[in-house]
């Protein structure tokens, strides 16, 4: 089976550009996870989605990020305008009946110059 | 509130030397999973094991294992025979039971030397 996907790999875009990071889960995963990780703050869960919703976006930095699952094998997570302070290893993660047992995507890294 | 903390920022360690990680947490929460993640240089987090706090036996899969002990609030993960392939950055979370948050350490990076 394979495993969380997500693209792009690398990204490097200028402040002020759109960056969209996109994540399809593991099938049959009903809960699906954007998660942040930089050295200063370590990993930080940005939103939580399950079955499709939205139930936690209190990690969201601000309202530049916002993040859709159209349906169950896939979802985006939008920067529009980013910043520099946005540079970061974004990882999606899904997950199915273990609680806590989450399935990492191999990350998208974000560098805004 | 919930808190991890790995104290170990970095160990390096010989190929065939034993390794122990040290993981202290924090929770109000009467019920909790703990957990190990490795995030070899690939990139992505791997799932290694998941805890009960009802539960504090030890456990051993292969070259790892982890000791439990409520009483000092510590999750410590021991792998055994380093090998090159260990090298990796390992971390430490909690959750409480049925909350899909988890609470990870700032983690430790493993690195085994040949």
């Amino acid at each position: 089976d394979a495993g969380v996907i997500q693209s792009p790999r690398h990204e490097v875009t200028e402040m002020g550009q759109e960056v969209t990071l996109r994540c399809k889960p593991i099938s049959g995963h009903n809960s699906l996870f954007w998660y942040r990780q930089t050295m200063m703050r370590g990993l930080e869960l940005l939103i939580y989605f399950n079955n499709n919703v939205p139930i936690d976006d209190s990690g969201m930095p601000e309202d530049r990020f916002s993040a859709k699952m159209p349906n169950a094998s896939f979802s985006t997570l939008k920067i529009q305008p980013s910043e520099p302070r946005d540079s970061a290893v974004y990882f999606c993660a899904s997950s199915g009946a273990g609680v806590g047992e989450l399935f990492f995507g191999e990350g998208s890294r974000l560098t805004v110059l | 509130a919930q808190k991890v903390t790995q104290a170990q920022t970095e160990i390096s360690v010989v190929e065939k030397e034993d390794v122990t990680l040290d993981c202290v947490y924090e929770t109000r929460d009467t019920t909790y999973y703990l957990f190990w993640y490795k995030q070899p240089p690939s990139g992505e987090l791997v799932f290694l094991i998941r805890r009960n706090s009802f539960d504090e036996q030890n456990e051993i899969s292969g070259r790892y294992s982890w000791n439990f002990q409520k009483s000092t609030s510590s999750f410590n993960f021991t792998i055994t025979a380093s090998q090159v392939v260990d090298s990796a950055v390992y971390f430490c979370a909690l959750s409480a039971i049925n909350d899909y948050k988890l609470s990870f350490g700032a983690g430790t990076t493993v690195t085994v030397r040949a």
